[in-house]
């Protein structure tokens, strides 16, 4: 069963404006990541955040994390092209061991 | 070698049939994963492999059974094929430590594309 919801399901933008994609989950979790997937390949991990951390950034991107209500958020800044795939968010529960459990994923689409 | 590769990439595959799919994680990393991914969805966990042991798993059925190796490469392996078994599986190694998961994640092979009919 899916733990997360990414809310948009789809999103579309121009070149050079600002992403942001929302994360909801269930359960108290040990850390949240985001994983980017083009076209049904692989996927890349993007950014990890632990539970007692509220903010991160990786050059573009900027996730918050607040555990209150249980959502994330990413923003990428300045999107590309090249940032056109689907974006997913996964959780790591507390306890047990280190799997993932992740949404449905935001489709994002940078337009040139 | 870094990064984790899969075999194969593509497969099709007649109902009732078993199949292996295989993984080589990336060098360093102890633990494996592997994922289904439906058309549409995310992925889902099937199973989790720490030093070789069994270390979690999702909502599959026995059909579905896997194998670490000590040189951490992985096989999935699916009895008795069924037409909703179609979908990509992804594998996904890391490294894992007393402290949990390093905080570069996990590492994604680009799948094995697989095609029940």
């Amino acid at each position: 069963s899916q733990q997360g919801e990414e809310d948009p399901q789809a999103l579309s933008i121009q070149e050079g404006e600002n992403a942001t994609m929302n994360c909801s989950y269930k359960t108290s979790i040990n850390n949240l990541q985001w994983y980017r997937q083009n076209s049904g390949r692989g996927l890349v991990h993007l950014i990890l955040i632990r539970s007692n951390e509220r903010e991160k950034h990786s050059g573009r991107l900027r996730v918050t994390l607040d555990t209150s209500k249980k959502s994330s958020s990413l923003l990428i800044t300045a999107s590309r092209a090249a940032d056109t795939a689907s974006y997913f968010c996964a959780t790591v529960s507390q306890g047990g061991s280190e799997k993932l459990v992740f949404g449905k994923g935001t489709k994002l689409t940078v337009n040139p | 070698e870094t990064g984790v590769t899969q075999s194969p990439t593509h497969l099709i595959k007649t109902r009732g049939q078993q199949v292996t799919l295989r993984c080589s994680s990336q060098s360093g990393h102890n633990t494996v994963s592997w994922y289904q991914q439906a058309l549409g969805q995310g992925p889902q966990f099937i199973f989790q492999y720490y030093r070789e042991e069994e270390n979690g798993r999702g909502n599959f059925p026995p059909r579905f059974s896997g194998l670490q190796f000590p040189n951490y490469s992985s096989e999935l392996n699916v009895n008795a094929l069924e037409l909703d078994d179609s979908a990509l599986y992804l594998c996904a190694s890391s490294l894992v430590g007393t402290g949990g998961l390093w905080d570069y994640g996990y590492t994604f092979g680009s799948g094995t594309r697989l095609t029940v009919v």
